[in-house]
Formats: C-alpha cells, structure tokens, sequence
C-alpha cells in the first residue's frame, strides 16, 4: 500500500511569487491536512480538507490556501511568498470515520524562500 | 486551549538500554487522542504509536510502548532496546477534535516541541 505522496521534496522561490504543493493521501483515506514546520515555531496546523471541503483552518495569513480533489489529493498554494515561508511543509492524511487513530505524514516539501 | 509540553530537548541513551520521552498534556476535553511521531533527518514524519483517552490498556506497538497516565495528564513514549536507527526528534502530538457531528472526525493536531534522542554505540 502506498504511502502518503508529497511533490515536489524541494523547491527555492522567490519572495513575492506563489507556489503550489501537492499532497497524495493513502488510498481509501480522505482527510488530508497540512502542517508547516519551522525551527522557530515548530509544527503548526495550516488546514484540514475532506471531501473537498475545507473543515478547519490554522491561524495563517489569507495567503496560505488549499483545495482537495474529488480522489482525495490535496493542493496547498502559497501567494506572495515572504522569505518567512521557507519551511517543511508536511501534509498528513487520516481515514475518516468515527475514530481518528492514526494520522500517516508525508515525507514533505522544503521550501527555500530567498 | 490545548498544549502539549515536552521538557526534554535532547536526550542520549546507549544502544541496547531502554529510554524514556516524556509528554504531558492538557485539555478540557474528556475525548482525545495522543500520538507519539518520529522524524529522522530526512524531515518525514513517522507515525509510532496512538493512545485514545477511554483506551484502557497503554498502547504497545512493536518496542514502543505508551505509558499513559490520565490523571496526571501524562503520555511518556518508552523504547525499549534502543538500536542506532533510533536516533531521531520525537514529537508528541495531541488530536483536537473540532467537529463533532456524524462522524466526528474533523481534527488537527498540536505538537509538542520534540525531543532529540541520541543513541550511543
């Protein structure tokens, strides 16, 4: 069984562009969410999709937004990127049902903001 | 509001010997989840093991084993015959649940700061 898929592992952009990642969750699952990692301010919720909808939301800027797909993947967009942005972005993906046991990570994008 | 603390930054252990990784947390909320995640320098985060707040038993998974502690508000993650390959940040995480509808799974979950565990040979 595949894992969860994150693409691109590393990207350098620069200030005031966008960028888009993107998050392939393990089959059957169809909560995705997102994190981003910092030394400063360590693991941080971004947001949370499931079946399309975006169920919850971390305390970011407008800039940071998302969508996820009718087959689950997940997208996160990043506009006018602030050298603050560079990070580890891990997205996370979880089943959805009654219990909430197990949320399986990516091995996340890096992104360099110069 | 939710916090999960973890008090120890760096941790060392020798190969062979059990380590402790100590988590507290707290909530308001009677039903949570408890995660403990490994993350080696590669940056992916590995699921170790879970522990739900009716769960009666402390979680095993393998050499990690959950000492949970509900009255103290405490989640250790034990590993016992610690291996080179262990050597990694750990981060205990707790599951907040936000939607509790039909399915109640809307969630996030909130890190601790980590734990860096070196093993010796």
């Amino acid at each position: 069984k595949a894992g969860v898929t994150q693409t691109p592992r590393y990207l350098i952009k620069t200030r005031g562009q966008q960028v888009t990642l993107s998050c392939s969750p393990i089959s059957g699952h169809r909560s995705v969410s997102w994190y981003q990692q910092t030394p400063g301010q360590g693991l941080q919720f971004l947001f949370e999709y499931f079946s399309e909808t975006q169920r919850n939301k971390g305390n970011f800027p407008g800039r940071f937004s998302g969508r996820q797909f009718s087959n689950s993947r997940s997208e996160m967009n990043v506009s006018t990127l602030e050298l603050g942005d560079s990070a580890l972005y891990l997205c996370a993906s979880s089943l959805a049902g009654v219990t909430y046991t197990e949320a399986f990570f990516g091995q996340g994008t890096r992104l360099t903001v110069v | 509001a939710q916090k999960i603390t973890q008090t120890q930054p760096g941790m060392f252990v020798q190969e062979k010997e059990a380590v402790t990784l100590d988590c507290t947390y707290d909530t308001s909320d009677p039903s949570y989840g408890l995660f403990w995640y490994k993350q080696p320098s590669s940056g992916e985060m590995i699921f170790l093991i879970y522990q739900g707040s009716y769960d009666q038993q402390n979680a095993t998974e393998g050499r990690y084993s959950l000492n949970f502690q509900k009255a103290r508000k405490s989640a250790n993650l034990v590993i016992s015959a610690s291996q080179l390959g262990d050597s990694a940040m750990y981060f205990c995480a707790m599951r907040e649940d936000t939607d509790k509808g039909e399915y109640n799974q809307g969630g996030k979950l909130i890190f601790g700061q980590g734990t860096e565990l070196s093993v010796k040979p």
